[in-house]
């Protein structure tokens, strides 16, 4: 679990603000850098997704920012609604190799 | 219509007995996963099976034990269960297991495991 590092723990930012996570990684060899989304009482869900070839990736509110040489990748989310709030998961892969990281968790508030 | 589902969705049981969680996924995925997450909100990763193979086994007490029965199920058996069982277990399915980077990991409603 070390080979990930998430931070904050904890983020509460007003409606119509950014909300910033990021996540740190060890392993050079990570080649898919997913985000996931779990909202109380049910499983994380997919949200968003970056190859290493590209250091920014948009869909709609979510951006994902990717570093290679600092190894690290971040989540923006643009115009943060309440309906944000959830816990974020950072959880880079490796094709091929038989381990599973999830970073420790945001859980973002978004205040009305 | 349910892609990922577990049985029961709530389970409290009290310590020293043996309990199992049932999981199924109708996605016709390949490989399967089971995780725990802790009240802190910690997911860590237990048991992956691709085509009925077990791939991943993490350190975990060997009071628990996967079984897949065929592809589209796997299910946890816990014996002995202790307090510090007491967490949210996910089941997930993907399409296969890191044949490509983009093998996204469909999860589970969770099953809420309490022992008192």
């Amino acid at each position: 679990q070390q080979q990930v590092k998430q931070s904050p723990q904890s983020l509460i930012v007003q409606k119509g603000g950014i909300s910033i996570i990021n996540c740190a990684y060890e392993n050079t060899a990570f080649d898919y850098f997913p985000w996931y989304q779990q909202f109380p009482g049910k499983g994380p869900a997919l949200l968003i997704a970056i190859r290493p070839d590209v250091s920014e990736k948009k869909e709609g509110r979510f951006t994902i920012s990717f570093n290679k040489s600092a190894k690290q990748f971040s989540l923006h989310i643009m115009d943060s609604q309440p309906g944000d709030s959830a816990t974020y998961f950072c959880a880079p892969l490796e094709t091929g190799a038989n381990n599973l990281f999830f970073g420790t968790g945001t859980r973002l508030t978004v205040i009305p | 219509d349910t892609a990922v589902s577990q049985t029961p969705k709530y389970l409290v049981t009290q310590m020293g007995n043996d309990k199992s969680i049932k999981c199924e996924q109708n996605l016709g995925h390949d490989t399967m996963y089971w995780y725990k997450q802790d009240s802190k909100k910690f997911l860590k990763i237990m048991f992956s099976y691709n085509n009925k193979e077990l791939i991943i086994n993490e350190t975990v007490p060997n009071r628990f034990s996967p079984k897949s029965p065929d592809k589209a199920h796997l299910n946890l058996h816990i014996n002995s269960l202790e307090l510090g069982d007491s967490a949210v277990y996910f089941c997930a399915s993907s399409q296969g297991f890191r044949r490509v980077p983009e093998e996204t990991q469909y999860f589970g409603p969770g099953t809420r495991l309490l022992v008192l």
